[in-house]
């Protein structure tokens, strides 16, 4: 069973385009976060949420918006795609109850816009 | 605010040589740390994480790394390298009781030769 799972794990699509990437634990975590990982493998926070309540929002264009329908779901919707959002997008969960004490990753999503 | 510095892009080493990888952070607040890795095309897995206690912290697969508090430090080590330990390796901070995220470091690409 994959505890974060992420689809799909490629996505090429043109510029102005709209889409999404869903993400789904399994582990019974109340948080979920949205990672970026540019071209040059650098990792930064993007959202997380706190049982379906946004808790972080690290200045991304509202281009992107994330859903959470419930505490083990968090979509990521990014809507007229441009170039510059050409990266992989990690969904991550964790315990909020356990203090920050470890964060699973799903296997990433490899956007392209062309 | 919390940054994590690696200070080696790349680390060539040859097989069953010795390895350090280095890491270090800046934080106003007291820290968790942890090492994450990410093998080719896949998302991150902890390898290990410093929380609190003992500060010298061990994996499973013979990584240790050491807190070091005047140093603002927590290099990553291992005395024999094997070649499925060729990865990316990122360092990470996170703030055990404020807003819940990773503050990664940049990367250490770690290249074993046979």
């Amino acid at each position: 069973d994959t505890a974060v799972s992420q689809t799909p794990k490629y996505l090429v699509t043109q510029m102005g385009n709209d889409k999404s990437i869903k993400c789904e634990q399994n582990l019974g975590h109340d948080t979920m976060y949205w990672y970026k990982q540019d071209s040059k493998k650098f990792l930064k926070i993007m959202f997380s949420y706190n049982n379906k309540e946004l808790i972080i929002n690290e200045t991304v264009p509202n281009r992107f918006s994330p859903k959470s329908p419930d505490k083990a779901h968090l979509n990521l919707h990014i809507n007229s795609l441009e170039l510059g959002d050409s990266a992989v997008y990690f969904c991550a969960s964790s315990a909020r109850g356990e203090m920050n004490t470890e964060a699973f990753f799903g296997q990433g999503t490899r956007l392209t816009v062309v | 605010a919390q940054s994590v510095t690696q200070l080696d892009s790349q680390v060539p080493v040859f097989e069953e040589a010795p390895v350090e990888l280095r890491c270090n952070y800046s934080s106003s607040v007291s820290v968790y740390l942890f090492w994450y890795v990410q093998y080719p095309n896949q998302g991150l897995q902890l390898l290990l994480k410093y929380l609190s206690g003992s500060t010298l912290v061990k994996s499973i697969n013979g990584f240790e790394a050491e807190f070091n508090k005047s140093q603002t430090s927590f290099h990553l080590r291992k005395p024999s390298v094997h070649i499925s330990d060729t990865a990316e390796y990122f360092c990470a901070v996170s703030d055990p009781f404020g807003a819940q995220k990773l503050v990664f470091g940049q990367g250490t690409r770690l290249t074993i030769n046979p």
